[in-house]
Protein backbone atom coordinates (compact mmCIF):
# COMPACT_ATOMS: atom_id res chain seq x y z
CA UNK A 1 0.00 0.00 0.00
CA UNK A 2 1.25 3.49 -0.77
CA UNK A 3 0.69 5.68 2.13
CA UNK A 4 0.53 9.54 1.43
CA UNK A 5 0.82 11.47 4.61
CA UNK A 6 -0.76 15.05 4.74
CA UNK A 7 0.33 17.30 7.09
CA UNK A 8 -0.74 19.88 8.52
CA UNK A 9 -4.59 17.12 9.84
CA UNK A 10 -6.18 20.51 11.21
CA UNK A 11 -5.66 24.11 10.47
CA UNK A 12 -7.09 27.03 11.49
CA UNK A 13 -6.03 30.77 10.12
CA UNK A 14 -7.33 34.45 10.23
CA UNK A 15 -8.54 34.98 7.14
CA UNK A 16 -5.92 36.70 5.05
CA UNK A 17 -3.19 34.55 5.83
CA UNK A 18 -1.14 32.61 3.55
CA UNK A 19 -0.73 28.66 4.44
CA UNK A 20 0.91 25.65 2.40
CA UNK A 21 -0.33 22.29 3.21
CA UNK A 22 1.67 19.37 2.30
CA UNK A 23 1.65 15.94 1.08
CA UNK A 24 4.28 13.51 1.33
CA UNK A 25 5.10 9.98 0.03
CA UNK A 26 7.68 7.53 -0.24
CA UNK A 27 6.23 6.34 -3.80
CA UNK A 28 6.55 7.51 -6.73
CA UNK A 29 3.22 8.34 -8.77
CA UNK A 30 2.60 8.85 -12.13
CA UNK A 31 0.38 11.51 -11.36
CA UNK A 32 -0.99 13.70 -8.39
CA UNK A 33 -4.48 15.55 -7.42
CA UNK A 34 -5.65 17.34 -5.36
CA UNK A 35 -9.47 17.76 -4.42
CA UNK A 36 -11.37 20.01 -1.89
CA UNK A 37 -14.22 19.21 -0.26
CA UNK A 38 -17.34 20.89 1.53
CA UNK A 39 -19.50 19.59 4.07
CA UNK A 40 -22.37 17.01 2.43
CA UNK A 41 -20.14 17.33 -0.58
CA UNK A 42 -17.85 14.93 -2.47
CA UNK A 43 -14.57 15.66 -3.19
CA UNK A 44 -13.86 18.03 -6.46
CA UNK A 45 -10.83 17.81 -8.37
CA UNK A 46 -8.96 21.46 -8.35
CA UNK A 47 -5.60 20.53 -9.90
CA UNK A 48 -3.66 17.89 -11.45
CA UNK A 49 0.15 17.30 -11.46
CA UNK A 50 2.17 14.89 -13.52
CA UNK A 51 6.01 16.70 -14.33
CA UNK A 52 8.48 16.24 -11.67
CA UNK A 53 8.78 20.25 -10.32
CA UNK A 54 5.39 20.99 -12.36
CA UNK A 55 4.09 24.25 -10.87
CA UNK A 56 0.60 25.12 -11.41
CA UNK A 57 -1.30 28.25 -10.39
CA UNK A 58 -5.31 28.62 -9.92
CA UNK A 59 -6.20 31.97 -8.99
CA UNK A 60 -4.14 32.10 -4.77
CA UNK A 61 -3.50 28.49 -5.27
CA UNK A 62 -0.21 27.39 -6.18
CA UNK A 63 0.33 23.59 -6.70
CA UNK A 64 3.69 22.32 -6.34
CA UNK A 65 4.97 18.60 -7.54
CA UNK A 66 8.37 17.43 -6.20
CA UNK A 67 11.09 16.59 -8.52
CA UNK A 68 11.04 13.25 -7.69
CA UNK A 69 7.18 13.00 -8.08
CA UNK A 70 7.02 11.16 -3.93
CA UNK A 71 5.69 15.17 -2.59
CA UNK A 72 3.31 17.40 -3.88
CA UNK A 73 2.58 20.90 -1.33
CA UNK A 74 -0.55 23.16 -1.58
CA UNK A 75 0.18 27.04 -0.96
CA UNK A 76 -2.71 29.42 -0.75
CA UNK A 77 -2.04 33.12 -0.19
CA UNK A 78 -4.28 35.41 1.72
CA UNK A 79 -7.14 32.62 2.27
CA UNK A 80 -10.69 33.65 2.39
CA UNK A 81 -13.25 32.12 4.50
CA UNK A 82 -14.60 30.24 1.29
CA UNK A 83 -11.48 28.47 1.24
CA UNK A 84 -12.62 26.48 4.43
CA UNK A 85 -12.64 22.49 3.65
CA UNK A 86 -11.36 19.71 3.94
CA UNK A 87 -8.21 19.39 1.00
CA UNK A 88 -7.25 15.96 -0.11
CA UNK A 89 -4.58 14.59 -1.92
CA UNK A 90 -4.22 11.87 -4.34
CA UNK A 91 -1.76 10.06 -6.31
CA UNK A 92 -2.26 7.90 -9.19
CA UNK A 93 -0.13 4.43 -9.50
CA UNK A 94 -1.27 1.42 -12.14
CA UNK A 95 -4.51 3.43 -12.75
CA UNK A 96 -5.61 3.32 -8.94
CA UNK A 97 -5.58 6.50 -6.94
CA UNK A 98 -4.84 6.53 -2.92
CA UNK A 99 -6.12 9.67 -0.89
CA UNK A 100 -4.35 11.18 2.10
CA UNK A 101 -6.24 11.43 5.35
CA UNK A 102 -6.78 15.34 4.48
CA UNK A 103 -6.36 18.57 5.84
CA UNK A 104 -9.34 20.20 7.50
CA UNK A 105 -8.91 24.22 6.97
CA UNK A 106 -10.94 26.62 8.58
CA UNK A 107 -10.64 30.23 7.41
CA UNK A 108 -12.43 32.63 10.10
CA UNK A 109 -13.42 36.19 8.98
CA UNK B 1 -29.10 16.36 -12.50
CA UNK B 2 -26.19 15.47 -10.93
CA UNK B 3 -23.38 13.77 -12.97
CA UNK B 4 -23.35 11.13 -10.15
CA UNK B 5 -26.55 10.49 -8.21
CA UNK B 6 -25.98 8.23 -4.94
CA UNK B 7 -28.85 6.73 -3.29
CA UNK B 8 -30.24 6.93 -0.49
CA UNK B 9 -28.41 10.07 1.10
CA UNK B 10 -29.08 8.94 4.31
CA UNK B 11 -29.84 6.15 6.07
CA UNK B 12 -29.96 4.32 9.38
CA UNK B 13 -30.10 0.62 10.36
CA UNK B 14 -29.59 -2.26 12.55
CA UNK B 15 -26.76 -4.59 13.26
CA UNK B 16 -27.69 -7.49 10.87
CA UNK B 17 -29.80 -5.95 8.06
CA UNK B 18 -28.82 -6.12 4.47
CA UNK B 19 -28.16 -2.74 3.32
CA UNK B 20 -27.69 -1.60 -0.83
CA UNK B 21 -26.32 1.61 -1.62
CA UNK B 22 -26.97 2.33 -5.50
CA UNK B 23 -24.68 4.69 -7.71
CA UNK B 24 -25.67 6.08 -11.46
CA UNK B 25 -23.78 8.21 -13.53
CA UNK B 26 -25.03 10.29 -17.15
CA UNK B 27 -20.94 10.52 -17.97
CA UNK B 28 -20.66 7.87 -19.77
CA UNK B 29 -17.49 6.68 -18.14
CA UNK B 30 -16.55 2.97 -18.04
CA UNK B 31 -14.91 2.79 -14.21
CA UNK B 32 -16.61 3.18 -11.68
CA UNK B 33 -15.31 3.28 -8.03
CA UNK B 34 -17.15 2.56 -4.02
CA UNK B 35 -14.69 4.76 -1.76
CA UNK B 36 -15.63 4.53 2.28
CA UNK B 37 -14.59 7.83 3.92
CA UNK B 38 -14.04 7.80 7.74
CA UNK B 39 -12.92 10.87 10.33
CA UNK B 40 -9.44 10.85 10.51
CA UNK B 41 -8.63 7.85 8.09
CA UNK B 42 -9.38 9.88 4.73
CA UNK B 43 -10.87 7.54 1.77
CA UNK B 44 -10.46 3.89 1.22
CA UNK B 45 -11.30 1.99 -1.75
CA UNK B 46 -13.74 -0.91 -1.47
CA UNK B 47 -14.51 -2.08 -4.57
CA UNK B 48 -14.06 -0.62 -8.31
CA UNK B 49 -15.18 -2.10 -11.86
CA UNK B 50 -13.42 -0.85 -15.39
CA UNK B 51 -16.70 -2.37 -16.94
CA UNK B 52 -19.90 -4.19 -17.13
CA UNK B 53 -19.85 -7.52 -15.02
CA UNK B 54 -15.94 -6.46 -14.16
CA UNK B 55 -15.23 -6.37 -10.32
CA UNK B 56 -12.07 -5.82 -8.62
CA UNK B 57 -11.40 -5.53 -4.97
CA UNK B 58 -10.03 -2.40 -3.23
CA UNK B 59 -8.12 -2.30 0.12
CA UNK B 60 -11.24 -2.82 2.56
CA UNK B 61 -13.55 -5.38 0.50
CA UNK B 62 -14.27 -7.75 3.42
CA UNK B 63 -18.04 -7.27 4.31
CA UNK B 64 -19.16 -5.41 1.18
CA UNK B 65 -20.18 -6.87 -2.37
CA UNK B 66 -20.94 -4.70 -5.14
CA UNK B 67 -23.04 -5.28 -8.85
CA UNK B 68 -22.33 -3.77 -12.06
CA UNK B 69 -24.93 -4.93 -14.00
CA UNK B 70 -25.00 -1.74 -16.59
CA UNK B 71 -22.50 0.76 -17.40
CA UNK B 72 -24.12 3.51 -15.49
CA UNK B 73 -25.40 1.73 -12.63
CA UNK B 74 -22.97 0.50 -9.77
CA UNK B 75 -24.39 -0.84 -6.18
CA UNK B 76 -22.62 -1.30 -2.64
CA UNK B 77 -24.24 -3.96 -0.83
CA UNK B 78 -23.43 -4.54 2.61
CA UNK B 79 -24.83 -8.26 3.46
CA UNK B 80 -25.07 -8.05 7.18
CA UNK B 81 -24.53 -4.57 8.00
CA UNK B 82 -21.84 -3.81 11.59
CA UNK B 83 -21.92 -0.66 13.59
CA UNK B 84 -18.13 -0.49 12.40
CA UNK B 85 -19.76 -0.30 8.92
CA UNK B 86 -21.00 2.92 10.01
CA UNK B 87 -19.55 5.84 7.77
CA UNK B 88 -20.17 8.13 4.24
CA UNK B 89 -19.61 6.59 1.64
CA UNK B 90 -18.97 7.83 -2.03
CA UNK B 91 -19.36 6.50 -5.42
CA UNK B 92 -16.84 7.97 -8.32
CA UNK B 93 -16.51 7.29 -12.00
CA UNK B 94 -13.61 8.02 -14.16
CA UNK B 95 -13.43 8.13 -17.85
CA UNK B 96 -10.93 5.66 -19.54
CA UNK B 97 -7.74 7.33 -19.82
CA UNK B 98 -8.25 9.87 -17.94
CA UNK B 99 -7.21 10.30 -14.06
CA UNK B 100 -9.77 12.50 -12.90
CA UNK B 101 -12.70 10.83 -10.56
CA UNK B 102 -16.21 12.69 -10.58
CA UNK B 103 -17.77 11.91 -6.82
CA UNK B 104 -21.11 11.80 -6.35
CA UNK B 105 -22.40 13.58 -2.88
CA UNK B 106 -22.14 10.82 -0.54
CA UNK B 107 -24.33 8.41 1.53
CA UNK B 108 -24.27 8.46 5.02
CA UNK B 109 -25.17 5.18 6.52
CA UNK B 110 -25.48 4.51 10.36
CA UNK B 111 -25.70 0.77 11.95
CA UNK B 112 -27.32 0.86 15.01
Amino acid sequence: TQLLEQSPQFLSIQEGENLTVYCNSSSVFSSLQWYRQEPGEGPVLLVTVVTGGEVKKLKRLTFQFGDARKDSSLHITAAQPGDTGLYLCAGEKNYKLTFGKGTLLTVNP
Amino acid sequence: DADVTQTPRNRITKTGKRIMLECSQTKGHDRMYWYRQDPGLGLRLIYYSFDVKDINKGEISDGYSVSRQAQAKFSLSLESAIPNQTALYFCATRDTGANVLTFGAGSRLTVL
